[in-house]
């Protein structure tokens, strides 16, 4: 594949409710990476996935936040019961051998999160 | 925790000019620091990584240093056009993160 896709690439939801986010990394890539960007803001690491497991689940904010990688390629990035102040740009890298974030990170276009 | 500062937040040039875009981080124990482009609704895209052992980085117009003992980095773009307006993200590694700036907005008028 060509690069890192996110699916979809707007959400509008209200305050409550459940939503999904979708990534697809580059095929071979054994890293994946989840990032927030609020708006002004810099990306802030949420969670890195090594294969299948979650290596690194210190950037999660609270509970309501939870990711799976199930065949250690595609991502889901869950949230329950969302709050306005879940909106942001939800982003997702991918690496190629992982190593922690020691090589370089391919970025996908995001998905644009907005609760009402 | 790490913190990352990018200055000046914002920066607006006349074509051609060269400038220099700052950002200093507070824990000196990093692997790397890389250099990111943020194009309006877009994803990042990587410029420039530079490992710890390393000064500097070039690519075309861009060249980047890194100071690990004083926190620093510096990336220089030669002779700027209007392509280069976008947003830059410094980011330094350090364990399995990587600790963003917030950016610097640059414009280049043509």
């Amino acid at each position: 594949g060509a690069g890192v896709s996110q699916t979809p690439s707007n959400k509008v939801t209200e305050k409550g409710k459940y939503v999904e986010l979708r990534c697809d990394p580059i095929s071979g890539h054994t890293a994946l990476y989840w990032y927030r960007q609020s708006l002004g803001q810099g990306p802030e690491f949420l969670i890195y996935f090594q294969g299948t497991g979650a290596a690194d689940d210190s950037g999660l904010p609270n509970d309501r936040f939870f990711a799976v990688r199930p065949e250690g390629s595609v991502s889901t990035l869950k949230i329950q019961r969302t709050e306005r102040g879940d909106s942001a740009v939800y982003l997702c890298a991918s690496s190629l051998n992982g190593a922690g974030g020691r090589e370089t990170q391919y970025f996908g276009p995001g998905t644009r999160l907005l609760v009402l | 925790k790490q913190e990352v500062t990018q200055i000046p937040a914002a920066l607006s040039v006349p074509e051609g000019e060269n400038l220099v875009l700052n950002c200093s981080f507070t824990d000196s124990a990093i692997y790397n620091l890389q250099w990111f482009r943020q194009d309006p609704g877009k994803g990042l895209t990587s410029l420039l990584l530079i490992q710890s052992s390393q000064r500097e980085q070039t690519s075309g117009r861009l060249n980047a240093s890194l100071d690990k003992s004083s926190g620093r980095s510096t990336l220089y773009i030669a002779a700027s056009q209007p392509g280069d307006s976008a947003t830059y993200l410094c980011a330094v590694t350090a364990g399995n993160q990587f600790y963003f700036g917030t950016g610097t907005s640059l414009t280049v008028i043509p």
